[in-house]
């Protein structure tokens, strides 16, 4: 069935750092890609997404590229900041009425 | 717009009792998850219902879950009786699967104590 991995944390940075934290999938067909964030005490919240290959999805200063040929959605930032300090879940959804399938989340800490 | 409302945001319960998760979806959502959140993982199905029917309950522990959505708006989630293993966070979702990707709103979730 379809799946999703990501790197696993806790991911470490000083603020103003560059961050990459990878995303892979398994799927058939052309799912849609997400990245949801979870900051402490909250709810999971939609960081940006990406419905076709080669789109680009972005928000609050982070990035994501659908990449069908290496089946990947990796998240990235050009300078972290102390705020950004949360758990992130890349997750992939096939169509609209399809379940979202996360991968286990990945720890980032910033240090100031 | 108001967001996806859960209660209790709370529960401590001994091993063997009941309880019930609540949850409210945003207005015009006709789609609406439950999802599992174990400590340090991502969140699993439990159950997803397309209006009142529940479509997809192959994760849902029947033995002892059992949820409902009447009405096709607000949902409830128990468990009966409680085990140490069900200590975790339940999350609702909702979505609208009319058009384009059908994206989940979030609830703040309901952690789940058994002692």
């Amino acid at each position: 069935g379809d799946s999703v991995t990501q790197m696993e944390g806790p991911v470490t940075l000083s603020e103003e750092a560059f961050l990459t934290i990878n995303c892979t999938y398994t799927a058939t067909g052309y799912p849609s890609l997400f990245w949801y964030v979870q900051y402490p005490g909250e709810g999971l919240q939609l960081l940006l997404k990406a419905t076709k290959a080669d789109d680009k999805g972005s928000n609050k200063g982070f990035e994501a590229t659908y990449r069908k040929e290496t089946t990947s959605f990796h998240l990235e930032k050009g300078s972290v900041q102390v705020s950004d300090s949360a758990v992130y879940f890349c997750a992939l959804k096939q169509g609209s009425q399809g379940n979202l399938i996360f991968g286990k989340g990945t720890k980032l800490s910033v240090k100031p | 717009e108001a967001g996806v409302v859960q209660s209790p945001r709370y529960k401590i319960i001994e091993k063997k009792q009941p309880v019930a998760f609540w949850c409210n979806p945003i207005s015009g959502h006709n789609t609406l998850y439950w999802y599992l959140q174990n400590l340090g993982q991502g969140p699993e199905l439990l159950i997803r219902y397309e209006n009142e029917e529940a479509v997809d309950d192959s994760q849902l522990p029947k033995d002892r879950f059992s949820a409902e959505r009447l009405k096709g708006v607000d949902s409830t989630l128990k468990i009966q009786p409680a085990e140490l293993g069900d200590s975790a966070v339940y999350l609702c979702a909702s979505s609208y699967s009319g058009r384009g990707t059908g994206e989940l709103f979030f609830g703040e979730g309901s952690r789940l104590t058994v002692l």
